[in-house]
């Protein structure tokens, strides 16, 4: 079946301006997750959804970054205010469920977000 | 200090042989620990996981964890080209936190 997709692969937008990216995870998986892998790092947590909620957004850096899951499928990060240090590939996983024995977590190939 | 290190590499290693990759960490609340293998420009693909200490092995593959000093360990047995990819140690539960990753080239 499909794996977790990501729209778009690429997206090049200039300092100040406001961006989406999109996830579809893998269908009837419940919990999504978002991490942020910069040049030559491991990737960083973001926030993860069960369902539509958000179970921990502990890892947004700022309010500038927000996500949303309205219907408990595609989620959406959205980033206000672009900044050059937002440059990093935004990756996106999702499980089949959260809240026991780690449930694998499938990755999608990333957005690379380029801020100039 | 960031709560999973790891030695970015390069490793280069001919093939056939064994592959030590190590990490430590400092969040004693961590319980599970993950191996995931990337490709240039792909996601993280996970491995193997391991509960608590002892050892996990899946075919040509080992994870070991040793809470008392912290220390988590990947063993690859012989290596192939295949196995060339960035390696990425992490722990945590929903919420994973990911070591920088270890460069590993296997070369023919």
């Amino acid at each position: 079946g499909a794996g977790v997709s990501q729209t778009p692969s690429n997206k090049v937008t200039e300092k100040g301006k406001y961006v989406e990216l999109r996830c579809d995870p893998i269908s009837g998986h419940t919990a999504l997750y978002w991490y942020r892998q910069s040049l030559g790092q491991g990737p960083e947590f973001l926030i993860y959804f069960q369902g539509t909620g958000a179970a921990d957004d502990s890892g947004l850096p700022n309010d500038r970054f927000f996500a949303v899951r309205p219907e408990g499928s595609v989620s959406t990060l959205k980033i206000q205010r672009t900044e050059r240090g937002d440059s990093a590939v935004y990756l996106c996983a999702s499980s089949l469920k959260a809240g026991g024995p780690p449930d694998t977590q499938y990755f999608g190939p990333g957005t690379r977000l380029t801020v100039l | 200090q960031k709560e999973v290190e790891q030695d970015p590499g390069p490793l280069s290693v001919p093939e056939g042989a064994i592959v030590s990759l190590n990490c430590t960490y400092s969040n004693s609340a961590f319980q599970y620990f993950m191996w995931y293998r990337q490709y240039s420009r792909k996601g993280p693909e996970l491995l193997m996981y391991t509960y608590s200490s002892g050892n996990k092995e899946d075919g040509r593959f080992t994870a070991q964890v040793d809470k008392s000093s912290k220390y988590i360990s990947l063993f690859i047995r012989d290596s192939q080209p295949s196995d060339s990819a960035t390696y990425l140690c992490s722990g945590g539960y929903q919420k994973v936190t990911f070591g920088t990753g270890t460069k590993l080239q296997v070369i023919p």
